[in-house]
């Protein structure tokens, strides 16, 4: 079974800071890893989309990187804004593009 | 472009009365559409892959004569809930693919059903 895993489940930062969220998974023979926001209540977000030969991805304030040998992936989030907050899903694509999703991250911004 | 939508955004029914949600690709054509469920406080969950013109393909644990999906056009996928029970209370969001594309999937905005 494709597990896929994130770390922390929650988080609370004060606006500014850098964070670093993790996402591992267990099947090396990946797609793609995509990062999604979920807001509350609402669907999701396309933020970033690694392909397997990619190493990462940078869009704005993200930058999301791809170590497959360790079946891993960081989202870095640069001077975090209470505009951030939201929970953050990692995905792992594998045949037939179907996305396994992590184990999300809640994430909290504080003025 | 690429937008999905999803109608209903919310529904409250009666428990034995079925419920059908409609997924959309408004400016795009989606040969596969994906429907997943959201428990409160956990991740998209797999329920069923919808490809236009045939079967859907259910996951493990996904009674196919609860979910009906029908995906009949290349636009649209429905999901109908039979014979909804206070447990299938859920947030259901679909997903679709464009035809021809191993990009990212677009998320629909979601369904939140409750059933009393």
């Amino acid at each position: 079974k494709q597990e896929v895993t994130q770390i922390p489940a929650a988080l609370s930062v004060p606006e500014g800071e850098n964070l670093v969220l993790n996402c591992s998974f267990t099947d090396s023979a990946i797609y793609n890893l995509q990062w999604f926001r979920q807001d509350p209540g609402k669907g999701l977000t396309s933020l970033l989309l690694i392909q397997s030969s990619q190493r990462e991805q940078t869009s704005g304030r993200l930058n999301a990187s791809l170590d497959k040998s360790s079946g891993r992936s960081t989202l870095y989030i640069a001077a975090s804004q209470p505009g951030d907050s939201a929970t953050y899903l990692c995905a792992r694509a594998g045949g037939g593009n179907k996305l396994t999703f992590g184990t999300g991250t809640q994430l909290k911004v504080e003025l | 472009g690429a937008v999905v939508s999803q109608h209903p955004s919310w529904v409250i029914c009666k428990s034995g009365t079925s419920v059908k949600i409609e997924c959309r690709s408004l400016d795009f054509q989606a040969t596969t559409m994906f429907w997943y469920r959201q428990f409160p406080k956990q991740s998209l969950m797999l329920m069923a892959t919808s490809n236009e013109g045939s079967k859907a393909t259910y996951e493990q644990g996904v009674e196919k004569d609860k979910f009906l999906i029908n995906h009949a056009s290349l636009t649209l996928s429905t999901l109908t809930v039979t014979s909804a029970h206070p447990e299938d209370s859920s947030f259901y969001i679909c997903s679709a693919g464009r035809a021809g594309s191993q990009e990212t999937q677009y998320f629909g905005p979601g369904t939140r059903l409750l059933v009393l």
